[in-house]
């Protein structure tokens, strides 16, 4: 069974940052396209960044491109998203999603909560 | 303001058949396969249909999806209470390099 479980999510100030990890099991990471999707509250789905299976190309959405980075540890099995400059409208759970690119996101973590607010 | 365009709401009684309707560009639409997500409050988000018209296993065939041009559409027939849910449509755009999402529509079985 793949699952993918998120963790690092929390209370940051704005302008602070955090290091979102995924966790993933029941899958050989290293041979897929991975994604981070958000949802801030009572907002739709947005697509933030999606990284290749080695690494080598990255993709951001333009709302986190220059503060965000994804990356990537295959003999970890997991992926990461750093949150940098971190502003209010960044509040949001942040999903870990099996798929790059198209956006075809057949696996979700349950997601982790970022809350920015001082 | 999404790049896909969906209505925010489609309401319809038990067992009728409704559509979502999904509207983009030659960009994403119009060059890439669509994608569709059930989203059920509380719970992660779905994959429905992917590439237009494929269901992954476990999905009833009720739930079906067509492409044309810049425009998608989800329909499900023999509508059930537990269909209702936010349905998001997705596509890889090209000029964005980016996936993009549509607004989402909340279905309401009334």
């Amino acid at each position: 069974e793949v699952q993918l479980l998120e963790s690092g999510g929390g209370l940051v100030q704005p302008g602070g940052s955090l290091r979102l990890a995924c966790a993933a099991s029941g899958l050989t990471l290293s041979n897929y396209g991975m994604s981070w999707v958000r949802q801030a509250p009572g907002k739709g789905l947005e697509w933030v960044s999606g990284i290749n299976p080695t690494g080598i190309i990255t993709y951001y959405a333009d709302s986190v491109k220059g503060r965000f980075t994804i990356s990537r540890d295959n003999s970890k099995n997991t992926l990461y998203l750093q949150l940098n400059s971190l502003r209010g409208e960044d509040t949001a759970v942040y999903y870990c999603v099996k798929g790059f690119p198209l956006a075809q996101f057949d696996y979700w973590g349950q997601g982790t909560l970022v809350t920015v607010s001082s | 303001q999404s790049v896909l365009t969906q209505p925010p709401s489609a309401s319809a009684t038990p067992g009728q058949r409704v559509t979502i309707s999904c509207s983009g560009s030659s960009s994403n639409v119009g060059s890439n396969t669509v994608n569709w997500y059930q989203h059920l409050p509380g719970t992660a988000p779905k994959l429905l249909i992917y590439t237009n018209n494929q269901r992954p296993s476990g999905v009833p065939d009720r739930f079906s999806g067509s492409k044309s041009g810049t425009s998608a559409s989800l329909a499900i027939s023999g509508l059930q209470s537990e269909d209702e849910a936010d349905y998001y449509c997705a596509a890889w755009d090209d000029s964005l390099n980016g996936a993009v999402f549509g607004g989402g529509t909340k279905l309401t079985v009334l």
